[in-house]
């Protein structure tokens, strides 16, 4: 299947700074992208989406890039709170599935 | 409009039995997808399913595993003859249309513990 990675496992963050997690995908044909927050013990939570077409996108306190030059997605998340903390995977589409990276651990440090 | 369904939340097995999770997707959505999780890894996928057809298995093994989503109630993934190697997470989501430029919603996992 195609590979979507991510570049650091884990990060740690003070509470209130900005939060930056990095993904990298290998399908150029991929089209939509999105983020998903894991709470423990607890099922994917859709974040944000991010078409192809598109190279930024924001929400609320989150904001995703998209460069498909280099084939690298990234998620900011600003003023980062301890609610935070979860693991966040990048998710690209590519036919009828949903390829996911391993994941990226945030800790929020109060 | 409740949310994706998944039971049981939990289930163990003994080596050698069979074990059945079931998702009941979103209100309005017919396509269900699988995904496997181990402890400390992604999310790998299993099947995609609409009703009554399978579209797209590559992800599942090749023996021992199937899924169903019929005309009525919830999609079924079963495993037969379970084996300590499928201790995992199972997660199903669904969406209205297919994977193509639409978020999936997913349910809270069944996990399975193989004893």
């Amino acid at each position: 299947g195609e590979n979507v990675g991510l570049h650091l496992p884990t990060l740690s963050v003070q509470e209130g700074d900005n939060s930056i997690i990095n993904c990298a995908y290998s399908n150029s044909a991929s089209d939509y992208f999105i983020w998903y927050k894991q709470e423990s013990g607890k099922g994917p939570q859709f974040i944000i989406d991010i078409r192809s077409n598109m190279d930024k996108r924001q929400g609320q306190r989150v904001t995703v890039l998209l460069n498909k030059t280099v084939k690298h997605l990234s998620l900011q998340i600003a003023a980062t709170q301890p609610g935070d903390s979860a693991v966040y995977f990048c998710a690209e589409t590519a036919g009828n599935q949903f390829y996911f990276g391993t994941g990226t651990s945030l800790t929020v440090i109060p | 409009n409740a949310g994706v369904m998944q039971n049981p939340r939990h289930l163990v097995r003994r080596r050698g039995q069979e074990a059945r999770l079931r998702c009941s997707p979103m209100k309005g959505h017919s396509h269900v997808y699988w995904y496997r999780q181990l402890p400390e890894e992604g999310l790998k996928f299993m099947v995609y399913l609409q009703k009554e057809n399978i579209i797209d298995e590559s992800g599942m093994p090749k023996e021992r595993f199937s899924a169903e989503f019929p005309k009525e109630g919830p999609s079924i993934l079963r495993i037969q003859q379970v084996v300590r190697g499928d201790s995992a997470a199972y997660f199903c989501a669904s969406s209205p249309i297919g994977t193509a430029n639409t978020e999936a919603f997913f349910g809270q996992g069944t996990r399975l513990t193989v004893v």
